[in-house]
């Protein structure tokens, strides 16, 4: 059974718009998040994450969100650049003590349209 | 500072083969953790290595296995290789163990299993 979930395969935004990736979770073990970004050909990059004792955490064009109580987060980047086409993952972690490493979601590609 | 190493790049193989894929971390770092990439399954966690001991271990089969040197590079082997081994191997590498949001990836190794 899959704990993170991102139920959007793709996602296309036109450049300058607002991107909105979002991400559910169903362990309540998870108090530790993190966004990953993958362009072709290369491992992920991280790009930000969020403790469970924050609900927004704010890094240049990127925000997350995260609504514990319904297990969600999100990611937005405003504006949107072309560089940012690439796939994107949601990460959880149990960081007390869980022994399975990163859970990662099935990732989103997104698509900037000029 | 040179990133995250892995060797070969690509790899095929055959049913029933075993292979061993290298990772060499960023200099200093200590911690190095093994990711399975399948377009089915999304990024799965396979195991962590920290100071030479296995930290932390996914739910894969012992077909799976893995060490760590005295260097801090790591090794990871898959025995009776299965068609449904066919992925990208990624491993990353940070300074200390659960040091996630400082997880630097390597480029992976694609193995195909025919």
């Amino acid at each position: 059974d899959q704990q993170v979930k991102q139920n959007s395969p793709s996602l296309s935004v036109q450049e300058g718009r607002i991107s909105i990736l979002n991400c559910d979770y169903t362990n309540s073990m998870f108090d530790y998040f993190l966004w990953y970004k993958k362009y072709p050909a290369e491992g992920p990059t991280f790009l930000i994450s969020i403790s469970s004792i924050k609900d927004k955490n704010e890094d240049g064009r990127f925000t997350v969100f995260l609504n514990k109580s319904a297990k969600h987060l999100s990611l937005h980047i405003v504006p949107s650049q072309p560089g940012d086409s690439a796939v994107y993952f949601c990460a959880a972690v149990d960081s007390g003590g869980g022994a399975d490493g990163l859970t990662f979601g099935k990732g989103t590609h997104l698509i900037i349209q000029p | 500072k040179a990133g995250v190493t892995q060797t070969p790049r690509y790899l095929i193989k055959t049913r029933g083969q075993q292979v061993t894929l290298s990772c060499s971390p960023i200099s200093g770092h200590r911690s190095v953790s093994w990711y399975q990439q399948t377009p089915g399954q999304g990024l799965q966690f396979l195991f962590e290595y920290f100071s030479e001991t296995q930290r932390n271990k996914g739910n894969f089969p012992g077909r799976f296995s893995g060490r760590q040197f005295s260097n801090s590079r790591s090794e990871m082997n898959v025995s009776t290789l299965e068609l449904g081994d066919s992925a990208l191997y990624l491993c990353a590498s940070s300074l200390t163990d659960r040091a996630y949001n400082e997880q630097f990836f390597g480029p992976g190794t694609r193995l195909t299993v025919l």
